[in-house]
């Protein structure tokens, strides 16, 4: 079965620093990848999503992510963080297909900018 | 476009009460989504519908829970009775066919649920 593993539970970074959100999957054929983001009281929002083709993907929001084949990851960028960016990050699969309803969320990162 | 919408946002009730959480998804979505978040499981799908049809109820944690979809326009998940380890984050999700690929998911914002 296809999972993601999100190793960091929790990052704090300053406001206009960098960012990488880790996402590590496991599947044995080329997955369906996505990241979304959570906000305080909010439902979830896709930031942006990997098919095929090209390995790395802009999103919403100015954040980027690069599907590593070698590496079993799809790690999640943004080169100037703002302190609106605090939310909780999820990254999902749905496997090799593209289907809703096979869906899994990784436990999530909650990311914290300090000013 | 309304968005998701969801209600209540936040339901108390104490265990052994019905609880009805209802949602109405965007209008054109013909797919819709429960999922449950909660601190220890993460999010979990519930169940979800197609053309108001329950396809996949695999999710639905004991018999207690049970959802259904009216119409296009509604739907709703009955905990009965409730149970103290029920309290989570309950979302509702709709997006158009389940391919994702082409249509994603539209999240509501979420019932938080405690159970006393």
């Amino acid at each position: 079965a296809q999972s993601v593993t999100q190793p960091d539970i929790h990052i704090t970074v300053s406001e206009g620093a960098s960012l990488e959100l880790r996402c590590n999957y496991s599947y044995g054929a080329t997955p369906y990848l996505f990241w979304y983001v959570q906000s305080p009281g909010q439902g979830l929002q896709l930031l942006l999503k990997y098919f095929s083709g090209d390995t790395l993907v802009q999103g919403i929001k100015g954040f980027e992510a690069e599907f590593k084949r070698s590496q079993s990851s799809f790690n999640l960028r943004k080169p100037s963080v703002h302190w609106s960016d605090a939310a909780e990050y999820f990254c999902a699969t749905s496997g090799d297909t593209g289907t809703a309803s096979k869906l899994t969320f990784g436990t999530g990162t909650r990311l914290q900018v300090t000013l | 476009d309304a968005g998701v919408i969801q209600s209540p946002r936040h339901e108390v009730t104490e265990m052994g009460q019905e609880v009805t959480l209802r949602c109405k998804p965007i209008s054109g979505h013909n797919s819709l989504f429960w999922y449950r978040q909660t601190m220890m499981r993460g999010l979990e799908l519930l169940i979800y519908f197609n053309n108001n049809v329950p396809i996949d109820d695999s999710g639905m944690p004991e018999d207690r829970f049970s959802a259904k979809m009216p119409n296009a326009s509604f739907s709703t998940l009955k905990i009965q009775p409730s149970e103290p380890r029920d309290s989570a984050v309950y979302f509702c999700a709709s997006s158009f066919g389940v391919a994702i690929g082409n249509s994603p998911l539209h999240f509501g914002n979420g019932t938080r649920l405690t159970v006393t």
